[in-house]
């Protein structure tokens, strides 16, 4: 099956520092690449999301890029601010018999933290 | 308003002890699903529905029971929990095209002593 490495585990910065969060995949049928984000307590959200067939995505201050050779994607997020303290999740899907992406393999999380 | 509820939220037991928690959801999805989360692990699929009466097994089912009778509601059963079942419990929905984002919803913390 699919598996999900993320690293770092941790990650401290300064606020309005930029912060980068690498994940690699090992199954090369997945094809789409969603990024989570959890506050302390809180339910995991979806930020932002990839598919395959696109090299990178922005959403005003966050951006995620994919190398579909070298099975890898990435969380860049700028400007950073206390706000963005959480715990970041990648994951990787590939379409299933049903056509849908739904099944999602997660990577263990990176704790963020932006100090003030 | 759009919601995944669960309930419990927080639930203790002991060894053996039957339980259930319900999910539910009113956004009409097709895709049901139940992840545990657990430090240094992160989020691990434990079984999932595609629609009423379809469900399949993630990457930890060992231990677990489901069924979706309704397409609203997705329960997860646990016959005999043990000790290794402690953990923080998510129920996730999505419409099974188009846009793939998981609703989560609040989590459900479970000691099992």
């Amino acid at each position: 099956g699919e598996n999900v490495e993320q690293h770092p585990s941790t990650l401290s910065v300064q606020e309005g520092d930029s912060a980068v969060i690498k994940c690699t995949y090992s199954d090369s049928a997945s094809n789409y690449f969603p990024w989570y984000k959890q506050e302390l307590g809180k339910r995991p959200q979806l930020i932002i999301d990839i598919r395959s067939n696109v090299g990178e995505k922005k959403d005003q201050r966050i951006a995620v890029t994919l190398n579909k050779t070298a099975k890898h994607f990435s969380l860049h997020i700028t400007e950073t601010q206390p706000e963005d303290s959480a715990v970041y999740f990648c994951a990787a899907s590939k379409t299933d018999s049903g056509g849908s992406n739904y099944k999602l393999t997660f990577g263990k999380g990176t704790l963020l933290t932006v100090n003030p | 308003e759009a919601q995944v509820t669960q309930n419990p939220r927080y639930l203790i037991t002991v060894t053996g002890k039957k339980l259930t928690v319900t999910c539910s959801q009113n956004m009409n999805h097709e895709y049901m699903s139940w992840y545990r989360q657990d430090p240094g692990l992160g989020l691990r699929q434990i079984y999932y529905s595609m629609n009423v009466e379809v469900t399949d097994k993630g990457d930890v089912p060992e231990g677990y029971k489901v069924s979706r009778k309704e397409k609203r509601n997705f329960p997860l059963i646990l016959e005999s929990p043990s000790p290794n079942q402690t953990s923080l419990y998510f129920c996730a929905s999505s419409f099974w095209e188009g846009s793939y984002e998981q609703y989560f919803g609040p989590g459900t913390r479970l000691t099992v002593t």
